[in-house]
């Protein structure tokens, strides 16, 4: 139990161009999402935090304008990178937990976007 | 703000050896903590998680210590196999979301 899928698994887009990332809980339901990036030999880096049915708590120095995060059911969360540019290509991670803080975060595989 | 460090950043060890990975952290106010592993290119599995109140948790080969006060996690692998290679990242969740603190991770190498 407890999958978290991302779909596209890559992309690669041209600069300028926007990109929609999906992360889905198939199992249970996630009152919570998290987005993370994570750049080559770096750690992962909590970029927002999302709640169901309300606004994304983005953490700082990541811009909300540009990196739009959508939690509008229990078990779909997208993260769609506005006008990309070379620097943001990243692997980018999503999380997924039931309502207890106390609870285990489950990872999706992730998704590399490589932008031109 | 929390900070996490996991140190080395690489470990190489001989198959069968028994191998314990560290992780500290700055500030003791956690939630919980958790080790999880990364093959390269792919996403995180979790390994262990243990709650603040908690000291320790085992799942098979592996075993997570938490010294909240110190700062401090092991995670202890017994019998290494070359299959245990990967980057093992430590994280801990503080705040009301309980919102994870990554350690830049240690990757690990078992050598045949």
């Amino acid at each position: 139990g407890a999958v978290v899928s991302q779909h596209p698994s890559w992309v690669i887009c041209k600069s300028g161009t926007s990109v929609k990332i999906e992360c889905r809980s198939l199992d249970f339901q996630a009152t919570t999402m998290f987005w993370y990036r994570q750049f080559p030999k770096q750690s992962l880096m909590l970029m927002a935090t999302s709640n169901e049915g309300s606004k994304a708590t983005y953490e700082q120095g990541v811009e909300k304008d540009k990196f739009l995060i959508n939690h509008a059911s229990l078990t779909l969360s997208t993260l769609t990178v506005t006008s990309a540019h070379p620097e943001d290509s990243s692997f980018y991670i999503c999380s997924a937990r039931t309502g207890l803080a106390k609870e285990t975060q489950y990872f999706g595989p992730g998704t590399r976007l490589l932008v031109l | 703000k929390q900070e996490v460090t996991q140190i080395p950043a690489a470990l190489s060890v001989p198959e069968g050896e028994n191998l314990v990975l560290n992780c500290s952290f700055t500030d003791s106010a956690i939630y919980n903590l958790q080790w999880f592993r990364q093959d390269p290119g792919k996403g995180l599995t979790s390994l262990l998680l243990i709650q603040s109140s908690q000291r320790e948790q085992t799942s098979g080969r592996l075993n997570a210590s938490l010294d909240k006060s110190s700062g401090r996690s092991t995670l202890y692998i017994a019998a290494s196999q070359p299959g245990d290679s990967a980057t093992y990242l430590c994280a801990v969740g503080t705040g009301a979301n309980s919102k994870l603190t990554f350690g830049k991770g240690i990757t690990l190498s078992v050598r045949p």
